[in-house]
């Protein structure tokens, strides 16, 4: 296992449209959590997910922002009629339990044009 | 609100000498803190974290140290190395318990002069 796995690394989308990103997170850990940064920011928690279940959400995560976890595994955070203002990093992490020094993946990067 | 924020921007350091890097927070009911290093193009890697009860920890080559009092944390590397050139965040779970929903300072940039 080499860590949290996040796809694409890069993607760039036409505004309106559709974009899809995947997170797949540490085998043994059963926490998931996605977080968005933008330039010189810190990360900004988005959701975050106890095996399967989604816990939590913030008010960033619009109605446009849905986000999955299907069988406790692998995440998806899927966002409808991009935005400029999504143009951002998009992190995704784990953690084993209540484990606060969880693993970040390397992000996706998306930029709307 | 709750807010975790950083004195400065940037910091640029010679190679071999130590660095501190300078943090505060609003919350005082806050009881556990973390530092993050960023490199460019990577996610956030945990450095070392501290807990209320404590006011110095003491990782490989990482010193953090809280103030309550002022509600203050830094992170000390010492000798620092090119490969300590990133930039570096204080986190902290604020109210959030056992979510472990973290809120990270805006970050300052290391910058390692050879």
């Amino acid at each position: 296992d080499t860590g949290v796995s996040q796809n694409p690394r890069h993607k760039i989308t036409k505004r309106g449209q559709n974009v899809t990103f995947r997170c797949d997170p540490i085998s043994e850990h059963n926490r998931l959590y996605w977080y968005r940064q933008t330039l010189g920011q810190g990360p900004e928690f988005l959701t975050y997910f106890q095996n399967e279940a989604q816990l939590e959400k913030s008010r960033l995560l619009s109605d446009r922002f849905s986000a999955e976890r299907p069988k406790g595994s692998f995440s998806t955070l899927e966002i409808q009629r991009t935005e400029q203002g999504d143009s951002a990093m998009y992190l995704c992490a784990s953690s084993y339990r209540a484990d606060y020094g969880y693993t970040f993946g390397s992000g996706t990067r998306l930029t709307v044009v | 609100g709750e807010s975790v924020g950083l004195h400065l921007p940037t910091l640029s350091v010679q190679e071999g000498d130590n660095s501190i890097i300078n943090c505060a927070y609003s919350n005082s009911a806050s009881d556990y803190f973390i530092w993050y290093k960023q490199e460019s193009g990577k996610g956030p890697q945990f450095i070392i974290d501290i807990r209320s009860n404590m006011d110095k920890r003491q990782g490989q080559r990482v010193t953090v140290l809280l103030n309550k009092t002022v509600k203050h944390l830094s992170l000390q590397i010492a000798a620092t190395q090119p490969g300590d050139s990133a930039v570096y965040f204080c986190a902290e779970p604020g109210t959030s318990g056992a979510n472990s929903k973290l809120t990270f300072g805006k970050g300052i940039t290391l910058s390692v002069r050879p």
